[in-house]
């Protein structure tokens, strides 16, 4: 089983759409959880940190249920300018200090007119 | 600025060759990583690295090897033994001591191909 695993989409929504995209992860210990935008053959860049209460950062809505496992991005009235690939990664981290940053392979969004 | 830079952006190698990615970033970063993504595929993990002189494989290690003489340097070398090299090659930083808020930054990529 992958450490952390994504429905890879794509998912093809019209603009003005509401899209949730969920992400689950096998290791309980798993300290810190985040979301990332990858565009097409670029680098991906933070999106969002995911916090144990919730979070909200304008359109986007980020959820983390540690009992399930199970993280959830949430976009609201989606835009064209949406349409990437959405990175779910978890922050494996050791005594001491140390990280271990682990990427699932994406959700691939498409957002048409 | 503060940064993370990646060189070259796209290096052809011929088989059997090792050739060497460079890594620098002045974040005063301690974590570095790299990540290996295949065309429509996710970043699987190399090699990271917390400190200084010290490193630790990930989940595909065969076939590369890296250093850590600098905190800001991590070069990475893709060996002959990696049978298949081409992809694009993304090397990452991040704090160290900020464990729960660990955001990695990443550099532009090296698109490695093997010709």
């Amino acid at each position: 089983r992958k450490e952390v695993e994504q429905d890879p989409g794509p998912f093809n929504v019209p603009e003005g759409a509401t899209v949730a995209f969920n992400c689950t992860y096998s290791n309980s210990a798993s300290q810190s959880f985040f979301w990332y935008r990858q565009d097409c053959r670029k680098e991906p860049k933070l999106l969002m940190s995911v916090y144990s209460s919730g979070n909200e950062d304008g359109r986007f809505t980020a959820q983390l249920n540690r009992a399930s496992q199970y993280i959830s991005l949430l976009i609201r009235d989606s835009k064209l300018s949406d349409s990437a690939t959405y990175l779910c990664v978890v922050n494996n981290a050791f005594s001491g200090g140390y990280n271990k940053l682990i990427f699932g392979a994406g959700t691939r969004l498409a957002v048409h007119p | 600025d503060g940064g993370i830079t990646q060189s070259p952006k796209y290096l052809f190698r011929k088989e059997g060759q090792n050739v060497t990615l460079s890594c620098e970033q002045n974040l005063n970063h301690d974590a570095m990583y790299w990540y290996r993504q295949d065309p429509g595929q996710g970043l699987r993990l190399i090699y990271y690295s917390q400190i200084v002189n010290d490193f630790q494989k990930g989940d595909i290690a065969e076939g590369y090897s890296v250093s850590r003489e600098k905190k800001e340097s991590f070069p990475l070398t893709v060996t002959s033994a990696q049978k298949n090299p081409t992809a694009f090659y993304l090397c990452a930083s991040s704090a160290r001591d900020r464990v729960l808020s660990a955001e990695a930054f990443f550099g532009q990529g090296t698109r490695l191909t093997v010709v």
